[in-house]
């Protein structure tokens, strides 16, 4: 039984570059939410998908920043014109039901940018 | 507005020697409060839920549990394999969970 899967594991990216983010949550589990984490720092919800549906975006920057997650494929998140501030590890965790359900999370991406 | 505060930040145990780690939480009207591991450069991994005051879990060396107003990580007689991050996080108001920053345990030989 596959666990969430992100890809890459490890991104390098220049400034003013487009980053993206694969996520495939667990299997059976149709909700997703992407967490980031900074060094020294806990993890900060950005935002809350259903297939098709973002249903809470409230902890995502309201520039550069978007996600989707298609009816078919992983779950993206995608950061435009990247900055060294967007540095850090993104999470995407899965749950198989709504609200406090408990979330199992992927092995994350580590994003730098230079 | 801390949601979630964790402590002691970091906690040097030698192994064998028991100790317990602290989840203080703000929200209101709780609905789960999730306790999970962290390994360096590795995700979170899911430990315990609990939901309601008194109630405990427990798994191999583990035992977290639960009051009006905070969550205690219980470690009986640690090994050097427990070394990692321990994590508490509650739901918000709407979809968001909210995490402490953890506490970082070192089990030492």
């Amino acid at each position: 039984n596959a666990g969430v899967m992100q890809n890459p594991r490890h991104l390098v990216r220049r400034r003013g570059q487009e980053a993206r983010l694969r996520c495939s949550p667990m299997k059976g589990h149709s909700h997703v939410y992407w967490y980031r984490q900074l060094p020294e720092e806990g993890l900060k919800f950005m935002v809350y998908l259903q297939k098709e549906n973002i249903i809470d975006e409230s902890g995502m920057p309201k520039e550069r920043f978007s996600a989707e997650f298609p009816k078919e494929g992983p779950s993206i998140l995608r950061i435009q014109q990247v900055v060294r501030g967007d540095s850090a590890a993104y999470f995407c965790a899965s749950s198989p039901g709504q609200g406090y359900d408990e979330q199992y999370f992927g092995p994350g991406t580590r994003l730098t940018v230079t | 507005e801390d949601q979630v505060t964790q402590s002691p930040e970091a906690l040097r145990l030698q192994e064998g020697e028991s100790s317990s780690l602290n989840c203080s939480y703000t929200v209101s009207g709780l609905r789960g409060l999730f306790w999970y591991r962290q390994d360096p450069g590795k995700g979170p991994e899911f430990l315990f839920t609990l939901y309601s005051a008194g109630e405990e879990k427990e798994k191999e060396r583990l035992k977290a549990t639960l009051t009006k107003k905070e969550s205690f990580l219980h470690i009986t007689a640690p090994k050097p394999e427990d070394s990692a991050t321990y994590l508490c996080a509650v739901p918000g108001g709407g979809n968001q969970f909210y995490f402490g920053t953890g506490t970082s345990l070192t089990v030492i030989p």
